[in-house]
């Protein structure tokens, strides 16, 4: 199982909107809406930020949305903030096996 | 409030075995699924493995089979993975996660505990 194609790095100014693709197959982000995403800050352990395609985790900024169409999964920062510079990763359920599928990860810059 | 801190990483040389800890605190250990997932330096996420809340389901991910042992002591509200013939490749920082099963997301981890494997 290949991890899902994620772009190696996007940037915005604060307040811009950005926005991570995640794709993957049929078999995984295509075939259930199990899809997550995860902020992680260097050195530090992720954090959830989004499940179930478009779900917020109580605590987590409504600036942070998600979406589906077909095998392609996105987060969507809106009215980016410093603290949002981070590395983000995507997530989908694939099936019984092999279970979890990660993305390859995205650099976000606040420039 | 939810706590994992994992223990027992460091490092081993090629061939060598581990043994990874992970104590879960803040929630009923025995009612949640869980996994480890680990990040090689500067890599990305990959998960490793998962045990349901009784530990008679788990699943690895072919990288580990074999090789890699998950188990839980819900009386010790404890997560385990032994890691036998390590390699070079196994060399990561192993976190220990939260497996919310009914929807396929991990809503607590621990901060990580760095498995280095080099002669």
């Amino acid at each position: 199982q290949s991890a899902l194609t994620q772009p190696r790095s996007v940037s915005g100014s604060p307040g811009q909107s950005v926005t991570i693709s995640c794709t993957g197959t049929s078999s995984d982000v295509g075939g259930y809406n199990y899809v997550s995403w995860y902020q992680q800050h260097p050195g530090k352990a992720p954090k959830l930020m989004i499940y179930d395609v478009s779900k917020r985790p109580s605590g987590v900024p409504d600036r942070f949305s998600g979406s589906k169409s077909g095998n392609t999964a996105s987060l969507t920062i809106s009215g980016l903030q410093a603290e949002d510079e981070a590395d983000y990763y995507c997530c989908s359920y694939a099936g019984s096996y092999p279970n979890y599928v990660f993305g390859t990860g995205t650099k976000v810059t606040v420039l | 409030q939810v706590q994992l801190v994992e223990s027992g990483g460091g490092l081993v040389k090629p061939g060598g075995s581990l043994r990874l800890s992970c104590a879960a605190s803040g929630f009923t250990f025995s009612d949640y699924y869980m996994s480890w997932i680990r990040q090689a330096p500067g890599k990305g996420l990959e998960w490793v493995s998962y045990i349901s809340s009784s530990g008679s389901t788990i699943y690895y991910a072919d990288s580990v089979k074999g090789r890699f042992t998950i188990s839980r002591d819900n009386a010790k509200n404890s997560l385990y993975l032994q890691m036998n013939s390590l390699r070079a490749e196994d060399t990561a920082v192993y976190y220990c996660a939260r497996d919310i099963r009914v929807a396929y997301y991990f809503d607590y981890w621990g901060q990580g505990t760095l498995v280095t494997v080099s002669s």
